[in-house]
């Protein structure tokens, strides 16, 4: 089972802007969408980006995902010290028929 | 509003089984796949596998880590999707997550349910 590579960690402060990438293949990011998720600490992940772009309802703005090729990156700006969790990338593999994950990134706002 | 609901988690010794249930309301359950997670203590998520909606067939697909052991199953007259989990293994310890899936990703999880695996 293959799985999607992200930096283990990332930090910043408040109010400043930080970006995780999400590194994977042809057979998933390269030929689908990048959804990314949400996992504040003891709860479950929270749907924050999909079709690699786009926000559902009641996400804020300050949430923003790119792809480009086999690789995709999720955006966050004005740091607040409730965007502390772990972040996740997820696509769909075409040559497994199986969902495949990233590492996680673990956001520490200073 | 959308939920989903797993429970089902328990101490189990090696070998055992146990059933997870995933209970959905605020949806046509029928018209969903699902799919389970699975974390670890301190781990990444890591994806178990998935039903299809019955429309497009109901297939089940399954990771390597658990194929042969565990199998889905969905019974959309009580809107609840279920994990059969068969030989366990002590690293099967974690909170299995069921999630609903859309059309590019999984846009609504439940809160978990604990398996632990211990002799």
């Amino acid at each position: 089972q293959s799985v999607l590579t992200q930096p283990p960690s990332v930090s910043a402060a408040p109010g400043q802007k930080v970006t995780i990438s999400c590194s994977g293949s042809t057979s998933d990011i390269g030929n689908n969408y990048v959804s990314w998720y949400q996992q504040l600490p003891g709860t479950a992940p929270k749907f924050l980006i999909y079709e690699s772009t786009k926000r559902p309802s009641g996400i804020p703005d300050r949430f923003s995902g790119s792809k480009s090729g086999t690789s995709a990156t999720l955006g966050i700006t004005g740091l607040q010290t409730g965007d502390e969790a772990d972040y996740y990338c997820g696509a769909w593999d075409s040559s497994l028929s199986s969902w495949v994950f990233g590492t996680g990134t673990k956001l520490t706002v200073l | 509003e959308v939920q989903l609901v797993e429970s089902g988690g328990d101490l189990a010794q090696p070998g055992r089984s146990l059933r997870l249930s995933c209970v959905v309301s605020g949806f046509t359950f029928g018209d969903y796949g699902i799919s389970w997670f699975r974390q670890a203590p301190e781990r990444r998520l890591e994806w178990v596998g998935r039903i299809a909606r019955k429309a497009s067939g109901g297939a089940t697909q399954y990771a390597a880590s658990v194929k042969g052991r565990f199998s889905i199953s969905r019974d959309d007259s009580k809107s609840t999707a279920y994990l059969q989990m068969n030989s366990l293994k002590t690293e099967d310890t974690a909170v299995y997550f069921c999630a609903r899936e859309a059309w590019s990703g999984l846009d609504s999880w439940g809160q978990g349910t604990l398996v632990t695996v211990s002799s």
